[in-house]
């Protein structure tokens, strides 16, 4: 079965800077992977997906990706920091299989930005 | 523009008591899904439906009960609640097709004493 291991519970950076979070999958063929973004009471927001073709994919606010199979990684990156992107991130991670519609996600990142 | 729509957005039970709770959704999704988010734990699913008349197990079924009469409702029932069930569930839907979006509801935070 499918895993996603996101290793930083919280992340604190300045406004303006660079962002990375991190993620982690488990599964033996091409997933499916997402990151999406909660707000404070809020539902999940989807950023971006990858399930073929380039590698790096653009999202919404300014996020990229860059899928990276040899190290089954999907790293959430943003050159600069807005105060609005203060939230909790959610990596996920779900296959073309029968249990396709079991999407799995992480624990969840929560970003603190400092101004 | 409606979406996914929860309710209610906050419940208090004692232990013991039954409820349901409702998720409605206007996108003529196929797809629909429960989540309970507890801290640490990220979202675990509780039960999907990739149609009416058709429900399925995730990961954490045990204590909830689901069906799909049609395309837009998917009701989640809690029969006997228990302390464990203390979360905050998010109902999701999307088309059909594991890379499709989820559209999330805003989520019931349910407390059972």
């Amino acid at each position: 079965a499918q895993s996603v291991t996101q290793p930083d519970i919280h992340i604190t950076v300045s406004e303006g800077a660079s962002l990375e979070l991190r993620c982690n999958y488990s599964y033996g063929a091409t997933p499916y992977l997402f990151w999406y973004v909660q707000s404070p009471g809020q539902g999940l927001q989807l950023l971006l997906k990858y399930f073929s073709g380039d590698t790096l994919v653009q999202g919404i606010k300014g996020f990229e990706a860059e899928f990276k199979r040899s190290q089954s990684s999907f790293n959430l990156r943003k050159p600069s920091v807005h105060w609005s992107d203060a939230a909790e991130y959610f990596c996920a991670v779900g296959t073309s299989s029968n249990d396709g519609n079991k999407l799995v996600f992480g624990a969840g990142t929560i970003l603190r930005v400092k101004s | 523009n409606a979406g996914v729509t929860q309710t209610p957005k906050f419940q208090v039970l004692k232990t013991g008591q039954s409820m349901t709770l409702q998720c409605a959704q206007d996108m003529n999704h196929e797809y629909m899904s429960w989540y309970r988010q507890d801290p640490g734990m990220g979202l675990r699913l509780i039960h999907y439906s990739v149609g009416a008349g058709i429900t399925d197990q995730g990961e954490v079924p045990n204590g909830y009960n689901v069906s799909r009469s049609t395309t837009e409702d998917f009701p989640l029932r809690l029969l006997s609640a228990a302390p464990s069930q203390t979360s905050v569930y998010f109902c999701a839907s999307r088309r059909q097709g594991i890379n499709e979006k989820l559209f999330f509801g805003s989520g019931t935070q349910l407390s059972v004493l």
